[in-house]
């Protein structure tokens, strides 16, 4: 199975500041996810990030707040926008696979 | 639309205590069943799948089962180190994302 990556592990960040997520996975994968699981919440998608296509994203999350790059087939990035204390949460990056594994997380505080 | 309840929301156990969770969906299309356990500030690690009503998992204490509307872990004699939340996910057929419940938060005391 891949082996998923993610950078920061965790950060304490400024409202209205950005904080940019990294992902990174060890074989190439076609599909990414990235997820978001606010505290004492199930884990909710936010966007599909394939290679060479804009992501897809989900109802009720945005471009301009969570704008993601995919840039080669093992890499992507989340960034969390202009952030207020409700962005924070963790957030979760995985592929496609079957079973779906997922990357260690990145743990954010809004302050 | 996809939905998935587990309950309870927490529970506490004695070591050794035997107890089961439940997790109720609702999918157009069941492509897989999947529990994962999740420890404090950690990414979800995954447990098992499951596939097809009628179907069973083991892995040490644990046991998934599954029928046509819910599944159940099974743990037997749990230990300390089993404390956790355990999720479980639905996947729908034609679909790579899952639709996660909100998972049980379980304790076990010495």
């Amino acid at each position: 199975s891949a082996v998923i990556s993610q950078k920061p592990s965790r950060d304490i960040c400024q409202r209205g500041t950005s904080l940019t997520i990294q992902c990174q996975v060890d074989s190439q994968v076609t599909m990414m996810f990235w997820y978001r699981q606010q505290p004492g919440q199930s884990l909710t998608l936010i966007a599909t990030a394939n290679q060479g296509s804009e992501a897809t994203y989900e109802s009720g999350f945005v471009i301009d707040k969570f704008p993601i790059s995919r840039p080669n087939l093992t890499f992507s990035t989340l960034t969390v926008s202009n952030m207020s204390p409700e962005d924070s949460s963790i957030y979760l990056c995985s592929v496609e696979a079957q079973p779906t594994h997922f990357g260690p997380g990145t743990r954010l505080t809004v302050l | 639309e996809d939905q998935v309840t587990q309950s309870p929301e927490a529970l506490r156990l004695q070591e050794g205590e035997s107890s089961s969770l439940n997790c109720s969906y609702t999918v157009s299309g069941l492509r897989g069943l999947f529990w994962y356990r999740q420890d404090p500030g950690k990414g979800p690690e995954f447990l098992f799948t499951l596939y097809s009503a009628g179907e069973e998992k083991e892995k040490e204490r644990l046991k998934a089962t599954l029928t046509k509307k819910e599944s159940f872990l099974h743990i037997t004699a749990p230990k300390p180190e089993d404390s956790a939340t355990y999720l479980c996910a639905v996947q729908a057929s034609g679909y790579s994302t899952l639709t996660f419940g909100k998972g049980t938060m379980l304790l076990v005391s010495p």
